[in-house]
């Protein structure tokens, strides 16, 4: 079954500091893999996307890697903000559907001054 | 930047009743979305339009719910007969300039519906 898992489920950090959130996905084949940030209540964002032959790709403070062979995506984030506080979904495209994208659970992280 | 807007932000209607949340994907672009979130639970697909006729659905999209791009600018999300656990956040989208490569699939800022 396809399915994307992302740890840990929350993250506190203090503002300044670097953090990295995990996601290790069971979709088989697929087309690409993105990191959305979603604020509560709001719509997701898209941070990053990445197909299987992209290692790493960065946007601002948000670095993101993939290892397609074990299948696992992390995205690290820079010297935090406060507004970095949300929920960041890491989000897979099988290779068979381009609309049927796999969400995962989310990370959310809370930035504490 | 140019972005997805949705109509209603919050609406609430009882057991049974038509309810039709509306948006305004980005112009130009050719697919178009619905995806719901259930208070606490994954954001899950429901639906894709691409050329006037919807090219792939879920197991959720069942028989009570269609959507429509009745003029060429909105598309639409009609719930025939609401149910409690239709309960959710729905999130319009849309995707893919022509030409475009790997798609960015921009997001709205939901409707929330609470079923009562």
């Amino acid at each position: 079954k396809n399915q994307v898992e992302q740890s840990p489920q929350s993250l506190i950090i203090l503002e300044g500091k670097n953090c990295t959130l995990q996601c290790n996905y069971t979709v088989s084949p697929f087309s690409n893999l993105r990191w959305y940030k979603q604020d509560t209540g709001r719509g997701p964002v898209s941070l990053t996307i990445m197909t299987f032959s992209e290692n790493t790709k960065s946007n601002g403070r948000y670095t993101a890697t993939l290892d397609a062979d074990t299948k696992q995506s992390s995205l690290h984030i820079t010297a935090s903000q406060l507004s970095d506080s949300a929920s960041y979904i890491c989000v897979v495209s099988p290779y068979s559907s381009a609309s049927k994208i796999i969400f995962g659970s989310g990370t959310r992280l809370s930035i504490r001054p | 930047e140019p972005e997805v807007t949705q109509t209603p932000s919050h609406q609430v209607t009882q057991m049974g009743q038509e309810v039709i949340l509306r948006c305004v994907p980005i112009s130009n672009h050719l697919y178009f979305y619905w995806y719901r979130q259930i208070l606490g639970q994954k954001v899950e697909f429901l639906v894709s339009f691409y050329n006037n006729e919807i090219s792939e659905k879920s197991e959720i999209f069942d028989d009570q719910f269609s959507v429509e791009r009745p003029d060429g600018s909105n598309f639409t999300l009609k719930i025939r007969s609401t149910k409690l656990e239709d309960s959710a956040m729905y999130f319009c989208a849309s995707s893919g300039r022509q030409g475009q490569g790997i798609n960015t699939i921009y997001f709205g800022e939901g409707s929330w519906l609470t079923v009562v």
